[in-house]
């Protein structure tokens, strides 16, 4: 495997803009994750998923974001309608079980102007 | 519910010298434990991890951490700093449901 793919790497969109991210998981990997990383608020999780199934989404800010995991291959974060704030690095990883580690993306830098 | 507290967000050290990054846990269940690093425009990597057994846990480049369940801590260790351990670092727990709790990171500076 080539490790979890996350497209785009680089994103700059206008305000009010939809924006999709895109995550390849590993396979074999039940949990995925989406976190969102900025300097003043750290390394947040915004949602997970177990064998596709949202577990916990109660770090989704607001409505305008949403996740999918349509099947093991495969999760989309959309933010519908964009706000500068939404500006972070995010981040998806997945993991085989509870005890086991996360494996991490490249991250996606998303700015929004 | 876990939750995860590094003391700390900015150490930082001379080469050579002693690295240590503290974190405290709240768990309601034996922990699972881990130490991840991040260098600048990448992701997360583990450097070692603690589910059970030996609670003095080794990872890589030459990093190592106890679990101290009295104290409820697993502080991170090395015993000669590089140059290039310059890095961010965190420490997440598990919870029982597989969720991967991070706390707020130290930011590591090595001096020459």
């Amino acid at each position: 495997d080539a490790g979890v793919i996350q497209s785009p790497r680089h994103e700059v969109t206008e305000m009010g803009q939809e924006v999709t991210l895109r995550c390849k998981p590993i396979s074999g990997h039940d949990y995925l994750f989406w976190y969102r990383q900025t300097m003043m608020r750290g390394l947040e999780l915004l949602i997970y998923f177990n064998n596709n199934v949202p577990i916990d989404d109660s770090g989704m800010p607001e409505d305008r974001f949403s996740a999918k995991m349509p099947n093991a291959s495969f999760s989309t974060l959309k933010i519908q309608p964009s706000e500068p704030r939404d500006s972070a690095v995010y981040f998806c990883a997945v993991r085989a079980g509870m005890n086991t580690e996360a494996f991490f993306g490249q991250g996606t830098r998303l700015t929004v102007v | 519910a876990q939750s995860v507290t590094q003391l700390g967000s900015h150490v930082s050290v001379s080469e050579g010298a002693l690295v240590l990054l503290r974190c405290n846990y709240s768990s309601s269940v034996p922990p699972y434990l881990f130490w991840y690093v991040q260098y600048p425009n990448q992701g997360l990597q583990l450097l070692l991890k603690y589910t059970t057994g030996a609670t003095l846990v080794k990872g890589i480049n030459g990093f190592e951490a106890e679990f101290k369940k009295s104290e409820t801590s697993f502080h991170l260790t090395k015993p000669s700093a590089h140059m290039s351990d310059a890095a961010e670092y965190f420490c997440a727990v598990s919870d029982e449901g597989g969720k991967l709790i991070f706390g707020q990171g130290t930011e590591l500076s090595v001096k020459p």
